[in-house]
């Protein structure tokens, strides 16, 4: 059980246009889930975190009007880079996390490496 | 706030000996602690967690764990390890709140290269 998927795996795509990565969680219901940003040989770095029906609450220095996050339902979110850029060229990953009984814990995707030419 | 210490970026280990990857943290309240392990190019996969009970925790790919709160420690053990347990692992602390999210803070990470 607690499995998250993430869509596409892999991006790439011209400076300026927008991408959007999906996160899903297979077989629990969200309430919570999170985006990070990974660069290479780097810790992960937590962009936001999203409650279902809500507002993402964004991490400090993360530009909101840049990275869109929907948590439309409680089994899916979505990320969306927009007028991407070189820089923005990294490995991003979503968490989920069920607030039911015994669970306390995030369950990651895969994560979408995404290239911005 | 909370913060995670993993002193060892780098740890090279021949095949079949012991290995442990320090986690210190910092918190002033109680935490919950967790290893992951990053594949390349992969997302990161839980291989235990401690959330209260036993202070030692035996996780998958019989990795183990033990909670010292006096040292505010969460070192990972393995008595003995694969070619295959080359890979990246992150100590993460969270402190459990009940009318908000648990926001997980990670280390910076130990790249464990399992030597033949």
């Amino acid at each position: 059980g607690a499995v998250v998927s993430q869509h596409p795996s892999r991006v790439i795509c011209k400076s300026g246009t927008s991408v959007k990565i999906e996160c899903r969680s297979l077989d629990f219901q969200a309430t919570t889930m999170f985006w990070y940003r990974q660069f290479p040989k780097k810790s992960l770095m937590l962009m936001a975190t999203s409650n279902e029906g809500s507002k993402a609450t964004y991490e400090q220095g993360v530009e909101k009007d840049k990275f869109l996050i929907n948590h439309a339902s409680l089994t899916l979110s979505t990320l969306t880079v927009t007028s991407a850029h070189p820089e923005d060229s990294s490995f991003y990953i979503c968490s989920a996390m069920s607030r039911s009984l015994y669970t306390d814990t995030q369950y990651f995707g895969p994560g979408t490496r995404l290239t911005v030419l | 706030a909370q913060s995670v210490t993993q002193l060892d970026s780098q740890v090279p280990v021949f095949e079949e000996a012991p290995v442990e990857l320090r986690c210190n943290y910092s918190s002033s309240v109680s935490v919950y602690l967790f290893w992951y392990v990053q594949y390349p190019n992969q997302g990161l996969q839980l291989l235990l967690k401690y959330l209260s009970g036993s202070t030692l925790v035996k996780g998958i790919n019989g990795f183990e764990a033990e909670f010292n709160k006096s040292q505010t420690s969460f070192h990972l053990r393995k008595p003995s390890v694969h070619i295959s347990d080359t890979a990246e692992y992150f100590c993460a602390v969270s402190a459990p709140m009940k009318t908000s999210y648990d926001k997980v803070i990670f280390g910076p990470g130990t790249s464990l290269s399992v030597i033949p």
